[in-house]
């Protein structure tokens, strides 16, 4: 129990294109999810919290317009990263937090997408 | 402020040893959570434990044990006869004040492990 997928698993783009990427909770509903950036050798450094059917929280020093998270379903979270730069390329993860004994309690997270800006 | 140090940058051992990973954590949270997850070469983080403040019982579950002190603000994992499968980077983190604060997770900056044959 308590799977969350990402997709794609990597993902190539030219600079200055437009990259969606999705979260899913497979087995539960999901209320809140979160996505994180991670640099190589780097611990995960979180992006936004997103909460179904609301606007995301994004953290300080996030631009909100560059990296657009919408949270429309229980089950389902996008991340785009809009007009990608080499600077964008990174590991990107999500978590998702759900409803349930248990489940709130804890985040579980995806296999994470790994994102090459050339 | 809400922090968590895991001071091991990383580790080597030799397969069969036993390795013990440091996590101290800073809250003025009376409520909250601990965790350790597991990051093995893939990427995809594993969640191994959850301890909530109230619960200082130790733990084990088969290989791995896990040292929660409240007095020293310590909660850390214990690999019993490490195998080569353990080589993975483990991430220790903090989560206070659940509901207040969204559940967010403050991380350590991570403990690489490397198991050798």
């Amino acid at each position: 129990g308590a799977v969350v997928s990402q997709h794609p698993s990597w993902v190539i783009c030219k600079s200055g294109t437009s990259v969606k990427i999705e979260c899913r909770s497979l087995d539960f509903q999901a209320t809140t999810m979160f996505w994180y950036r991670q640099f190589p050798k780097q611990s995960l450094m979180l992006m936004a919290t997103s909460n179904e059917g609301s606007k995301a929280t994004y953290e300080q020093g996030v631009e909100k317009d560059k990296f657009l998270i919408n949270h429309a379903s229980l089950t389902l979270s996008t991340l785009t990263v809009t007009s990608a730069h080499p600077e964008d390329s990174s590991f990107y993860i999500c978590s998702a937090r759900g409803l349930g004994q248990g489940l709130t309690d804890t985040q579980y997270f995806g296999p994470g997408t790994r994102l090459t800006v050339l | 402020a809400q922090k968590v140090t895991q001071a091991q940058t990383e580790i080597s051992v030799v397969e069969k040893e036993d390795v013990t990973l440091d996590c101290v954590y800073e809250t003025r949270d009376t409520t909250y959570y601990l965790f350790w997850y597991k990051q093995p070469p893939s990427g995809e983080l594993v969640f191994l434990i959850r301890r909530n403040s109230f619960d200082e019982q130790n733990e084990i579950s088969g290989r791995y044990s896990w040292n929660f002190q409240k007095s020293t603000s310590s909660f850390n994992f214990t690999i019993t006869a490490s195998q080569v499968v353990d080589s993975a980077v483990y991430f220790c983190a903090l989560s206070a004040q659940f509901y207040n604060q969204g559940g967010k997770l403050i991380f350590g900056q991570g403990t690489e492990l490397s198991v050798k044959p």
